[in-house]
C-alpha cells in the first residue's frame, strides 16, 4: 500500500495564479483532511471531508475550497493564490471507527511570489 | 474546547541520556492523544496514541508516554537518545465525541541530539 499521496511535491506560484493539490489514499479510510504548516504554529486544519460526499470547514478555510472526489481523493484549490498562503500542505486520512490516528502524506512545499 | 500546550520549543540532549519532551492539553470530554514526529522535509509518522486504555503508553523507538488526567499532562519520554530521534516532536489531542475526527495540534518541540 502506498499509503497517503500527495501531489506535486514542490511548487512555486505567483500571486493570483491558481491550482489544485491532489491527495489520494489507498486504506479504505472514510475521513480525509487538508492542513497547513507554518513554523512555530504546528498544523491548521483548513479543510476536512468526514465521509464521501460530504466537506466542512476547519480552522483556516478563507482562499480554499475542496473537492471530496470519490472515497480515495481530495483536492484542495487555490483559486488566486497569496503570498500568506506559502506553506507546506499535508493531506491525511482515518477510519471512521476504533482508533482516531490520522496517516498523513508527504506534503506539498508551496511558494507563493 | 480542545488545546495543547507544548511547554517547550526546543530541547538539547546529548546522545544515550533521556528525552523529555512535555505537554500539557486541555479537553472538554475524554481525550484521544497522540504523539506525532516529523524528520527534517518529511510528513507526520505516529509514534503512539492514548485512547483510554493503560495509562502508560509504549509507541515505536522506545519512546513512551504517561497519561495523567489529574495534572492534565501527556509527556513523551525516552530512557535513552540516539541521534536518529532528532526531529520535531508534536502533541497531539482529539476529542472522542467531536465531530469529524479533528486533531488539534500543538505547536511542535524541536528535539536537537548531540554527539
Amino acid at each position: 500500500n502506498a499509503g497517503v499521496t500527495q501531489t506535486p511535491k514542490f511548487q512555486v506560484l505567483k500571486t493570483g495564479q491558481s491550482m489544485t493539490l491532489q491527495c489520494a489514499q489507498d486504506m479504505n479510510h472514510n475521513s480525509m483532511y487538508w492542513y497547513r504548516q507554518d513554523p512555530g504554529m504546528g498544523l491548521r486544519l483548513i479543510y476536512y471531508s468526514a465521509s464521501e460526499g460530504t466537506t466542512d470547514k476547519g480552522e483556516v478555510p478563507n482562499g480554499y475550497n475542496v473537492s471530496r472526489l470519490n472515497k480515495r481523493e481530495f483536492s484542495l484549490r487555490l483559486e488566486s493564490a497569496a503570498p500568506s498562503q506559502t506553506s507546506v500542505y499535508f493531506c491525511a486520512s482515518r477510519r471512521t471507527s476504533g482508533a482516531y490516528e490520522q496517516y498523513f502524506g508527504p506534503g506539498t512545499r508551496l511558494t507563493v511570489t | 474546547a480542545q488545546s495543547v500546550t507544548q511547554l517547550d520549543s526546543h530541547v538539547s540532549v546529548s546522545e544515550g541520556t533521556p528525552v523529555l519532551l512535555r505537554c500539557n492539553y486541555s479537553s472538554s470530554y475524554s481525550p484521544s492523544l497522540f504523539w506525532y514526529v516529523q524528520h527534517p522535509n518529511k510528513g507526520l509518522q505516529l509514534l503512539l496514541k492514548y485512547t483510554s486504555a493503560a495509562t502508560l503508553v509504549k509507541g515505536i523507538n522506545g519512546f513512551e508516554a504517561e497519561f495523567k488526567k489529574s495534572e492534565t499532562s501527556f509527556h513523551l519520554t525516552k530512557p535513552s537518545a540516539h541521534m536518529s530521534d532528532a526531529a520535531e516532536y508534536f502533541c497531539v489531542v482529539s476529542d472522542r465525541g467531536n465531530q469529524g475526527g479533528k486533531l488539534i495540534f500543538g505547536q511542535g518541540t524541536e528535539l536537537s541530539v548531540k554527539p
